[in-house]
């Protein structure tokens, strides 16, 4: 049972290198979430998906881009990385309105 | 918007012994959600209690159970017998009612309070 997977688990980026997050899930969740985690400031929501094709900005969406192209799967792209996105990165998943999220195993992103 | 403040940074705690972990928020909802998750080392994201605002009994789960006083707008969870295994970072979250035929409240987004890191001590 895989719930919440997430790739990769680790990455280093130099300043100004684009790269993707996977967040694959097999719950056949309709709600997606990525959230990034700092110290001192908890969980910031990123960006958000209620469904296949769907994806709204959620507290801190600058720097990143999303997709929901399969409702399996939910991308998260920084375009040009800057190092104040260094940060550990969290997607998480719902089926229903008012139960709990699942969330990945996060993946820690560092920007030189 | 909505705000979750939890005012204690680190606390500490005998094994055996029992802590409790303050959380208030800020909203202006009247139907909501509030949660306590918890974060050990391993980073993993586990949901420790859930709590309905129009529910006015306080939730428990096994060792776990919270104090929601609803016009206070505090949400503190309490551990009885502390485990070394409950060494984690908990985190206080709000989430206010979507409803998906007019599509208020955001698709069901969390709103998370900064962490309260607690150590179980021998």
């Amino acid at each position: 049972n895989a719930g919440v997977t997430q790739t990769p688990k680790f990455r280093v980026l130099k300043t100004g290198q684009s790269m993707t997050l996977l967040c694959a899930q097999d719950m056949n969740h309709e709600y997606m979430y990525w959230y990034r985690q700092d110290p001192g400031m908890g969980l910031r929501l990123i960006h958000y998906s209620v469904g296949e094709g769907t994806t709204a900005k959620g507290e801190v969406p600058d720097g990143y881009n999303v997709s929901r192209l399969k409702k399996q799967n939910f991308l998260l792209g920084l375009e040009s990385a800057a190092p104040s996105q260094t940060s550990v990165y969290f997607c998480a998943s719902t089926l229903s309105l008012t139960g709990e999220l699942f969330f990945g195993e996060g993946s820690r992103l560092t920007v030189l | 918007a909505q705000t979750v403040t939890q005012s204690q940074p680190e606390m500490s705690v005998q094994e055996a012994e029992t802590v409790t972990l303050s959380c208030t928020y800020d909203t202006s909802e009247s139907n909501y959600y509030l949660f306590w998750y918890k974060q050990p080392p391993s980073r993993q994201m586990i949901l420790v209690i859930r709590q309905e605002a129009y529910k006015q009994q306080n939730a428990t789960e096994n060792r776990f159970s919270v104090n929601f006083q609803k016009a206070a707008k505090s949400f503190s969870l309490k551990i009885s017998d502390s485990q070394l295994g409950d060494t984690a970072m908990y985190f206080c979250a709000f989430m206010k009612h979507f409803n998906p035929i007019i599509l208020t409240g955001g698709g069901n987004k969390l709103t998370f309070g900064t962490g309260t890191q607690l150590k179980v001590e021998l």
